[in-house]
């Protein structure tokens, strides 16, 4: 049971580079999320989607874009990167129908901006 | 403004020893409120998940109480190990989305080290 998986687990880039992080998860759910953590803050809503094809923005989605096209996989991308993008960058995904709408976190994507 | 405030920052306790973490909250309207565990590294695992009308659960030495009241929630960790070493991060649930799904406030977390 594979879960939910993010790819690369570490990405170093350059300022004005366009980079993808990759989310795939194998239980079929709903929902996914894409949230940002930084020192000093609690993790940070960037976008998220109910559906394949449905998405919406967060708390935090300038600079960022995502899509799904397929209910197992929710890439984002910074079309630009940003020194302020260097996060650490988590998905998420759940299943509404399941009474609290639990949320089960990937791994985490390290991103550096230089 | 939702927010989840969490004390404190840190702690370093020794093996064996209990302790207590303490969140404090205001989320409306509230749905639920979690107890998560991230080790270094990783992504946040859930322990605890309680309702408005919950006031205790557990999960091995991991006992989480709720206030709904005052809007404080203790997370309370007997005979710690040191695989305990980690951030705990209190997340309050609001209903969000005509209630298709929850919204999460993140608190910035402990960061609990626990010594030989």
């Amino acid at each position: 049971d594979a879960g939910i998986t993010q790819s690369p687990r570490y990405k170093i880039t350059e300022t004005g580079r366009q980079v993808t992080l990759m989310c795939h998860q194998t239980w079929s759910h709903s929902y996914m999320f894409w949230y940002r953590q930084d020192l000093g803050h609690g993790l940070r809503l960037i976008y998220y989607s109910a559906a394949a094809d449905i998405t919406d923005k967060g708390e935090v989605p300038d600079g960022y874009v995502v899509s799904r096209s397929k209910t197992e996989n929710f890439p984002l991308t910074l079309e630009s990167a940003t020194r302020s993008q260097t996060s650490v960058y988590f998905c998420a995904s759940s299943e509404p129908g399941q009474g609290v709408h639990e949320q089960y976190f990937g791994p985490g994507t390290r991103l550096t901006v230089t | 403004k939702n927010q989840v405030e969490q004390s404190p920052q840190s702690l370093i306790i020794l093996e064996g020893k209990n302790c207590t973490l303490q969140c404090n909250y205001t989320v409306s309207p509230f749905s639920n409120l979690r107890w998560y565990k991230q080790d270094t590294g990783r992504g946040p695992v859930s322990l605890t998940i309680m309702t408005f009308s919950e006031n205790t659960k557990s999960n091995g030495r991991y006992t989480a109480t709720l206030d709904a009241d005052t809007k404080q929630s203790s997370l309370h960790i007997t005979a710690s190990q040191l695989s305990d070493s980690a951030s705990y991060i209190c997340v309050v649930s609001a209903i969000f989305g005509g209630g298709a799904t929850n919204k999460l406030i993140f608190g910035t977390g402990t960061l609990l080290a626990v010594q030989p």
